[in-house]
């Protein structure tokens, strides 16, 4: 079982919200790790968007609008990247990421797509 | 601004290795881990491990252990990863990100380099 597993793609209506979600493996207490997420258009190096510990320790990426914001369900063990007011240029694939045992883990990636 | 620089494309043969260089401008090189991630076509992220440029000091993910080295030049600025013994499923784009403060244990990849495709091929 992966250390961290996203949904391979998303669809949503432009003006609307998305919900992205990354599951942590069972055992792996989602309370106790910041999550990471980035953000990657075709052709592009991935960017930085925000980072979500909790509601006291979270960090917005330099320039990254508030439309997307960082939260989690404890009961699903999951990190969730929200984006209210779903623009086109939203398109893109999302990516989470924590830092385990020493080492860095990145989710498998969701495709957003906004139509 | 801050800026990573990545050389450029590279073909290979099963078996070579490849040298990979990233420069960094815009801040102080021996202040911030450098990371290496790569992805294979259509694939997801894969992280590689980082240097920190200040110690020499590197830490590999456990995959490519053996087959990885990461080292730098702070005269200019500039991290390396050489991936040895070189197989097909090699081919993927390479990126170095700059990581987090010197001493800070964990923190985001921002920002990123362009990307270098290596493609492994006979």
């Amino acid at each position: 079982q992966a250390v961290l597993t996203q949904p391979a793609s998303l669809s949503a209506s432009p003006g609307a919200s998305a919900s992205l979600t990354c599951t942590l493996r069972s055992g792996i207490n989602v309370d106790t790790y910041g999550i990471y997420w980035y953000q990657q258009k075709p052709g592009s190096p991935p960017q930085y968007l925000l980072t979500y510990k909790s509601d006291s320790d979270k960090q917005q990426g330099s320039g990254v609008p508030s439309r997307f914001s960082g939260s989690k369900d404890a009961s699903a063990n999951a990190g969730i990247l929200l984006i209210s007011g779903l623009q086109s240029e939203d398109e893109a694939d999302y990516y989470c990421m924590i830092w385990h045992s020493s080492a860095v883990v990145f989710g498998g990636g969701t495709k957003l797509t906004v139509l | 601004q801050v800026q990573l620089v990545q050389s450029g494309t590279e073909v290979k043969k099963p078996g070579a290795s490849v040298k990979v260089s990233c420069k960094a401008s815009g801040y102080t090189f021996t202040g911030y881990y450098m990371h290496w991630v790569r992805q294979a076509p259509g694939q997801g992220l894969e992280w590689m491990g980082w240097i920190n440029p200040k110690s020499d000091a590197t830490n590999y993910a456990q995959k490519f252990q053996g087959r990885v080295t990461m080292t730098r030049d702070t005269s200019i600025g500039t991290a390396y990863m050489e991936l040895n013994t070189l197989r097909s499923d090699d081919t993927a784009v390479y990126y170095c990100a700059r990581g987090p403060m010197i001493r800070t244990p964990v923190g985001w990849f921002d920002p990123w380099g362009q990307g270098t495709l290596v493609t492994v091929s006979s």
